[in-house]
């Protein structure tokens, strides 16, 4: 166990809903890290946030958004959800915010458009 | 740009055999390179990395990796595998060249099979 957690572990939903997904970082990390794993595009950062603020964005659609709260959960929103949006979605945390952090992920959250 | 490869998609070896993993990567700056293991339904989880100093860098399970400048390689090793070796292995690198994105590319990984 990482220390990562991740809510919900599956969620099933249809074509053009909305969904938010919910991770909380391990205690005292201040960095958290979203990724998307599907079959076809393998392991995908999204974005990261340390200490509340957006650091980094990567292959995120206009149609994702996401934040970290003040207490560092952060949430993940996905709207207009597409059947190519299925996928697993990864939070990890990490303590500060360098490039030889080790990032820790949680068990993730297994999204299904239907 | 960063990247990863990972040039097999399956490694099959026999319990108790010497286990290789082999990942080669592609940065501007200095590498940070790290190991992942994936069993089926459930998070990556971090085995070891490589920052700076010796080349050879022991990490959980008896796992370890040689870092190789020349080769811009990265290749996991295990001694002696176990049938509870089998899993995704994810080798992923930071370009510590880049002074604002920290973010991880990861390889397309590779399945170990390890049969008893």
């Amino acid at each position: 166990d990482s220390g990562v957690t991740q809510t919900p572990k599956h969620l099933i939903t249809a074509t053009g809903q909305r969904v938010t997904l919910r991770c909380s970082p391990r205690s005292g990390d201040l960095s958290v890290y979203w990724y998307q794993q599907s079959l076809d595009q393998g392991l995908q950062f999204l974005i990261q946030y340390y200490n509340g603020e957006e650091r980094a964005k990567g292959n995120i659609l206009e149609r994702f958004s996401a934040q970290q709260f003040p207490d560092l959960h952060s949430e993940l929103n996905l709207s207009s959800l597409e059947l190519g949006d299925s996928a697993l979605y990864f939070c990890a945390s990490s303590v500060e915010w360098g490039p030889t952090d080790t990032q820790y992920f949680g068990p993730g959250t297994r999204l299904t458009v239907l | 740009a960063q990247s990863v490869a990972q040039p097999e998609d399956q490694v099959n070896v026999a319990e108790g055999n010497p286990l290789t993993v082999k990942c080669t990567y592609s940065v501007s700056g200095n590498p940070y390179l790290f190991w992942y293991v994936q069993y089926p339904n459930r998070g990556l989880q971090f085995l070891l990395k490589y920052i700076t100093g010796d080349n050879l860098v022991k990490g959980s399970y008896g796992f370890e990796a040689e870092f190789n400048k020349s080769q811009t390689s990265f290749h996991l090793k295990k001694p002696s595998a176990l049938v509870s070796d089998s899993a995704l292995y994810f080798c992923a690198v930071r370009d510590g060249g880049r002074s604002n994105d920290y973010k991880l590319s990861f390889g397309a990984g590779t399945t170990v099979t390890v049969r008893a």
